[in-house]
């Protein structure tokens, strides 16, 4: 089965200074990878796929298939980066159900 | 584009009562909707996948007879919580793919639910 693992439950970093969310995944298949965010009190919504391979937000991440991981990466963090980071797995042998991991929560202190 | 809503937002219910949760879709017609459960502090949940006009695919564990779902058109979904309990209480989520021909999901903002 597959499994999304985010080591860290909080990241706290100060403005300006990069920030980086690990996010390692286990999958028999090819894997499609996801980043969520989700800020106070608004829905989840999508900030990337490791498909496009755009950055969004000054956000981007990486698919490495050889570590298993796809870790999201900003150089300068702001203020309003702060939120809920979801990684998640989408399982396209299944009708493309999402797994997510446990997320990771980022302060970004001014 | 791409917006999916939730109705209640919040609903409160005593043990034993139904509760029916709407999923909808506003500007996209969605091929398959999912249902999710988040507990506080805790990560999102599959429950069930549907797409319209099938029966919907649950996740081990989740009983189909409690958490009845029904994918009646393209841009509805229901999910009712049956003889509701106060274990039942948590954070509904659903999401709707089929937007634009892709298979992103785009996520309605919660249903909080609680037993009493």
């Amino acid at each position: 089965a597959q499994r999304v693992t985010q080591p860290e439950k909080l990241l706290s970093v100060f403005k300006g200074a990069p920030v980086e969310l690990k996010c390692n995944y286990s999958y028999s298949g090819s894997p499609e990878l996801f980043w969520y965010v989700q800020y106070s009190r608004q829905r989840l919504q999508l900030l990337l796929r490791h498909i496009s391979r755009e950055s969004i937000k000054g956000f981007t991440a990486d698919l490495n298939k050889g570590e298993t991981s796809f870790h999201l990466k900003k150089p300068f963090a702001q203020e309003e980066d702060s939120a809920m980071y979801y990684c998640a797995l989408s399982d396209q042998a299944a009708g493309n159900k999402l797994t997510f991991g446990g997320g990771t929560r980022v302060l970004v202190k001014p | 584009g791409a917006v999916v809503s939730q109705h209640p937002s919040r609903v409160i219910c005593k043990s034993g009562t139904s509760v029916k949760i709407e999923c909808r879709s506003l500007d996209f017609q969605a091929t398959t909707m999912f249902w999710y459960r988040q507990f506080p502090k805790q990560s999102l949940m599959l429950m069930a996948t549907s797409n319209e006009g099938s029966k919907a695919t649950y996740e081990q564990g989740v009983e189909k007879d409690k958490f009845l779902i029904n994918h009646a058109s393209l841009t509805l979904s229901t999910l009712t919580v049956t003889s509701a309990h106060p274990e039942d209480s948590s954070f509904y989520i659903c999401s709707a793919s089929g937007a634009l021909g892709t298979d992103t999901q785009y996520f309605g903002p919660g249903t909080r639910l609680t037993v009493l």
